[in-house]
């Protein structure tokens, strides 16, 4: 069956550093997502992506953040310089089309800031 | 995107239905009801979703008040494997990309 990937499973980065979360969506679909879930807290839109471009963002994702679908398969996070409380652990999701189709999650990629 | 009330936590025997409950009375005609689970730091999976009619498939059934107010999520058989932080989730239907916003979910926790 087939899966939504993320790499690395954790990461751990010193404050003010850049980090890359990467995804590779499930192949044939054609809207992407990032979620984000500080321990013991709710899991929280990021943004979504379709046609190569952003179609929403939430508060959180402010100019620290970008988004790239780079070469057709990979979906990357960039976080430009890490805060403390960008700690979290990170959730790509993929959908096949738009509208009422699931969202099609990955394992996460926990991110631990110092 | 209308507000879910969910319990905070519901206990169930394995081998029993689990059923859980959610409000949604300020849903609107385009949004659909969604369920996910999150089992411990994974992932959320998908479950099941509807708009008004009743729903169901190898996971689980939906069920949806007439006035569409509110649903439950019924799981027939549960185990220990469906130990899990359940979400009811609505969200319009009409836009390119449809954000699922999570609330706090029910801690469904099965027992031996």
């Amino acid at each position: 069956e087939p899966e939504v990937t993320q790499t690395p499973s954790h990461q751990v980065t010193q404050m003010g550093q850049e980090v890359i979360l990467r995804c590779v969506p499930i192949s044939n679909h054609l809207y992407f997502y990032w979620y984000r879930q500080i321990l013991g807290q709710k899991v929280e839109f990021l943004v979504s992506f379709y046609n190569n471009e952003i179609s929403e963002k939430s508060e959180i994702f402010d100019d620290q953040f970008s988004v790239e679908r780079p070469d057709g398969s990979n979906f990357t996070l960039k976080i430009r310089s890490t805060k403390l409380e960008d700690s979290a652990m990170y959730f790509c999701a993929s959908q096949l089309a738009g509208g009422r189709n699931e969202q099609f999650f990955g394992p996460g990629t926990r991110l631990t800031v110092l | 995107d209308a507000k879910t009330t969910q319990p905070t936590s519901m206990d169930c025997a394995e081998g029993r239905a689990a059923n859980l409950p959610c409000n949604h009375s300020t849903i609107s005609g385009n949004e659909y009801v969604y369920w996910y689970r999150q089992i411990h730091s994974q992932g959320p999976q998908y479950i099941i979703h509807g708009l008004k009619n009743n729903e169901t498939n190898e996971m689980a059934s939906l069920i949806i008040t007439e006035d569409r107010k509110s649903s439950t999520l019924i799981l027939p058989h549960a185990t220990l494997r469906d130990t899990a932080v359940y979400y009811c989730i609505v969200t319009n239907y009409g836009g390119a990309t449809n954000k699922l916003i999570f609330g706090t979910g029910t801690l469904l926790a099965v027992q031996p």
